[in-house]
């Protein structure tokens, strides 16, 4: 079966601690995105990569990091440095960059406590 | 700049009947692609309808088609004959060109469609 997971489904994290979220995806999809949505809102970006080693900043990048070292894997990182990271995370990926449809994981549910 | 928008925060519609759920979009980019997702309350976002900027037919993909009207830049989404499981949060989207945006998507603030028995 083809897809993309994301685990865990829920996350609870103290307060300045680093927490990363995992994405992995079998459909052979160069490129690769993570959101972040928060509560009757749509969805922000946070980064992308458009193949492996390379990544770029979305357009809520603070207090996050991410690696791009395999095609199938792009984890999140979220750092002590975001104020408020509490919020609903989902990773898509689609076939290249420049073609269109973008399919999403089920999502990972971050909570600070 | 691209930006999309859903003036509908909420929507209601009778089981069975159709219902339009509206979304106006700004580029100026020539080439570009609009989709809708829908998000049930469990979270996934679940891809429903693509139309690229330059195809002259509306999309429809089963129950769902979309409105297309470039001039007015609009991208409706038509849901035929609803059905309860069609309750969920509904996204406009769309992919921006490789000049501006570097073919990123952005979304709209959704629209929550309720359907009634």
């Amino acid at each position: 079966d083809g897809g993309i997971t994301q685990s865990p489904k829920y996350l609870f994290r103290k307060e300045g601690q680093n927490v990363t979220l995992s994405c992995e995806q079998n459909l052979n999809h160069d490129a690769m995105y993570w959101y972040r949505q928060d509560p009757g809102q749509g969805l922000r970006l946070i980064y992308y990569s458009q193949i492996v080693n390379d990544f770029q900043k979305g357009d809520i990048a603070e207090g996050y990091s991410v690696s791009r070292e395999k095609k199938e894997s792009f984890p999140l990182t979220v750092t002590s440095a975001q104020k408020n990271p509490t919020a609903f995370y989902l990773c898509a990926s689609k076939r290249s960059v420049n073609t269109d449809t973008q399919y999403f994981g089920p999502g990972t549910r971050l909570t600070v406590l | 700049a691209q930006k999309i928008t859903q003036t509908q925060p909420g929507m209601f519609v009778q089981e069975k009947e159709a219902v339009t759920l509206d979304c106006t979009y700004d580029t100026s980019d020539q080439s570009y692609g609009l989709f809708w997702y829908k998000q049930p309350s469990s979270g996934e976002m679940i891809f429903l309808i693509y139309q690229g900027s330059y195809d002259e037919q509306n999309a429809t993909e089963g129950r769902y088609s979309l409105n297309f009207q470039k001039a007015r830049k609009s991208a409706n989404l038509v849901i035929s004959a609803s059905q309860l499981g069609d309750s969920a949060m509904y996204f406009c989207a769309m992919r921006e060109g490789p000049g501006t945006g570097g073919f990123k998507t952005i979304f709209g603030a959704g629209t929550r469609l309720f359907v009634k028995a």
